[in-house]
């Protein structure tokens, strides 16, 4: 079975631009995931999208957004990058049915965004 | 909103069990632990879950007093394999605004 898995792997912007990354699911599974990573804030929650909703969020500003298609799969945009924006992006996914926390979520293995 | 709160650091020898513990104090009813482990350049991956008292599996046990205001994983006999960083993660398991906050991860570094 395959795993998760995120494109691109690596990226880099200016300040000011835009970014979209994607994100592949497991098969059958229905809620995908967004967490940022940084050395200073450890792991933060961006928001979670199950049957193309969006069913939690984090408390991140509107620059950052996302949506999930019909097959599951989910992209997450950010607009008007900053230098704080720099991170590792990580999705995760799983069956969701109970809600993130009830299922074990699967990561794929991110993707790292530098900003300059 | 659940803050978490985990050591920064430790050290084992290979061999010897782990007790890694989170202070969740605000911990909300409907919340469950998750433990998740992470090495460099991955995403985490998924130990072990609990709601109360205590969950084993194949790798790790989780402990959960009966006030839930914190959780400890215990890994048995641990390897040069198990250096990673843990992290607890609470949350909410019901749909909804409920937000999801992960512990500040402790750095297990196990030593031969």
């Amino acid at each position: 079975k395959a795993g998760v898995t995120q494109t691109p792997r690596y990226l880099i912007k200016t300040r000011g631009q835009q970014v979209t990354l994607s994100c592949s699911p497991i098969s059958g599974h229905r809620s995908v995931s967004w967490y940022q990573q940084t050395p200073g804030q450890g792991l933060q929650f961006l928001f979670e999208y199950f049957s193309e909703t969006q069913r939690n969020k984090g408390n991140f500003p509107g620059r950052f957004s996302g949506r999930q298609f019909s097959n599951s799969r989910s992209e997450m945009n950010v607009s008007t990058l900053e230098l704080g924006d720099s991170a590792l992006y990580l999705c995760a996914s799983s069956l969701g049915l109970a809600g993130i926390v009830a299922h074990e979520q699967f990561f794929g293995p991110g993707t790292r965004l530098t900003v300059l | 909103l659940a803050k978490t709160t985990q050591p920064i650091s430790m050290d084992s020898y290979e061999g010897q069990e782990v007790n890694i513990t989170c202070s969740h104090n605000n911990i909300a009813t409907n919340d469950y632990i998750t433990w998740y482990q992470q090495f460099p350049s991955q995403g985490p991956r998924f130990i072990i879950q609990g709601y109360k008292t205590k969950v084993t599996n194949e790798v790790a046990s989780l402990f959960i007093p009966a006030d839930r205001k914190s959780s400890t994983l215990s890994l048995p006999r641990v390897s040069l394999s198990d250096t990673a960083v843990y992290y607890c993660l609470v949350g909410a398991n019901s749909g909804g605004y409920q937000k999801v906050t992960f512990g500040t991860g402790t750095k297990l570094q196990v030593i031969p």
